[in-house]
């Protein structure tokens, strides 16, 4: 089956600083890789998502670029502000087996004012 | 709000014990889908029903089962619970399989005493 790995685990970065965070994947079928957000106490929320027919895709500073060859995504928050702290997970699926989401570990993101 | 509503927030139990856990999706949402969160394993993916019908099952013990009814809201049961069962439980909605945004609830956190 698939498998996803994510890294950092945490990462600390100063307010308006830039924030990497990096998957790789295993499965070359899967299609769909979306990024979710979570705070304390929520449930996971969608801040961005790109599919394998596309390398990059941005929404304001959240950005995602996918590199099919290395099987590996990464997202990017520019100009970080103190309510992106948050525990972010990147996903991989594939269309016919439905939306069901294969994790990564997940990062902790803090952003220090 | 995502519009996906779990009931309860909490609950707390002792070992041995059987509850139910609800998941009502999003209007007009026909699959759903149940993960589990835990300090050490992840968002693991459990099981998904479609319109009723079970679709996919991932890492999900024998001890734990669900179902989805024909108001498309969704149980899942967990029994003769372990210690180890204690984690977050999110149900996640779609309008259809594929890869399509998933929505999360705010999830049930289960602990087992």
């Amino acid at each position: 089956g698939e498998n996803v790995e994510q890294h950092p685990s945490t990462l600390s970065v100063q307010e308006g600083d830039s924030a990497v965070i990096k998957c790789t994947y295993s499965d070359s079928a899967s299609n769909y890789f979306p990024w979710y957000k979570q705070e304390l106490g929520k449930g996971p929320q969608l801040i961005i998502d790109i599919r394998s027919n596309v390398g990059e895709k941005k929404d304001q500073r959240i950005a995602v670029t996918l590199n099919k060859t290395a099987k590996h995504f990464s997202l990017h928050i520019t100009e970080t502000q103190p309510e992106d702290s948050a525990v972010y997970f990147c996903a991989a699926s594939f269309g016919n087996a439905g939306n069901m989401l294969t994790f990564g570990g997940g990062t902790r993101l803090m952003v220090k004012p | 709000d995502s519009g996906v509503t779990q009931t309860p927030k909490h609950l707390i139990t002792a070992t041995g014990q059987r509850v139910t856990l609800r998941c009502s999706p999003r209007s007009g949402d026909l699959s759903v889908y149940w993960y589990q969160q835990s300090l050490d394993q992840g968002l693991q993916f459990l099981i998904h029903y479609y319109n009723g019908e079970e679709r996919a099952k991932g890492n999900i013990l024998e001890r734990f089962s669900a179902q989805q009814f024909p108001d498309l809201h969704s149980e899942l049961n967990l029994s003769s619970l372990e210690l180890g069962d204690s984690a977050l439980y999110f149900c996640a909605s779609t309008s259809q399989g594929g890869d399509t945004e998933a929505f999360f609830g705010q999830g049930t956190r289960l602990t087992v005493v």
